[in-house]
């Protein structure tokens, strides 16, 4: 029973356009969803992160989402460069847990 | 700042054989993780560390173990290798922070172990 699902494989967008990435998850004791970045041969980096008291943050091009009621987060990148083109996995934790459930990824490919 | 290394980059194993996998970071995190990453899947948890001395299992340990005797270091050890743990190994480390109840814990990743078994 996959907790945390990221529907869409891949994602392709133009530069400059807006990249809007999605995630679902089925745990209701989630309550600290974050995404992730990983380009090819390296480890995944940390992007942003979002707490379940809040609906938004920001940081820069990208902000996350989080709609509780819907169990649904997504990732906004405005605007989508070329250099973002990766895979995103979008995780989640709880309180009391010293772990996080991760997405299969979504692959983003940003054309010029 | 070295952050989170891992050793070796690549490595193929015959059926059988055993490795270590290892992982040290520098940031003085008591949370240290190994996944596995599969081809189009995310990352599994196989174990993972609050803290020296202190491991439990994740998602898929079958086949593998785990030690945490400091807090710098976290080897992953797989014994009687077999094709099925033929995959990418990524460490990770953390550390615990408190955003209003929630725990925030931003994951600090390796660039991982590339493994083959033949």
């Amino acid at each position: 029973d996959q907790q945390v699902k990221q529907n869409s494989p891949s994602l392709s967008v133009q530069e400059g356009r807006i990249s809007i990435l999605n995630c679902d998850y089925t745990n209701s004791m989630f309550d600290y969803f974050l995404w992730y970045k990983k380009y090819p041969a390296e480890g995944p980096t940390f992007l942003i992160s979002i707490s379940s008291i809040k609906d938004k943050n920001e940081d820069g091009r990208f902000t996350v989402f989080l709609n509780k009621s819907a169990k649904h987060l997504s990732l906004h990148i405005v605007p989508s460069q070329p250099g973002d083109s990766a895979v995103y996995f979008c995780a989640a934790s709880t309180a009391y847990a010293g772990k996080s459930t991760f997405g299969d990824g979504t692959t983003l490919t940003v054309k010029p | 700042n070295a952050g989170v290394t891992q050793t070796p980059k690549f490595r193929i194993l015959k059926i059988g054989q055993s490795m270590t996998l290892q992982c040290t970071q520098d940031m003085n995190h008591n949370y240290m993780y190994w996944y596995r990453q599969d081809p189009g899947m995310g990352l599994k948890l196989i174990y993972y560390s609050v803290g020296a001395g202190i491991t439990d299992k994740g998602e898929v340990p079958n086949g593998y173990n785990v030690s945490r005797s400091t807090t710098e270091d976290f080897p992953l050890r797989l014994e009687l290798a077999a094709p099925s743990q033929t995959s990418v190994y990524f460490c990770a480390s953390s550390s615990k922070r408190f955003v209003g109840t929630a725990v925030s814990q931003p994951q600090h990743f390796g660039d991982g172990t590339r493994l083959s078994i033949l």
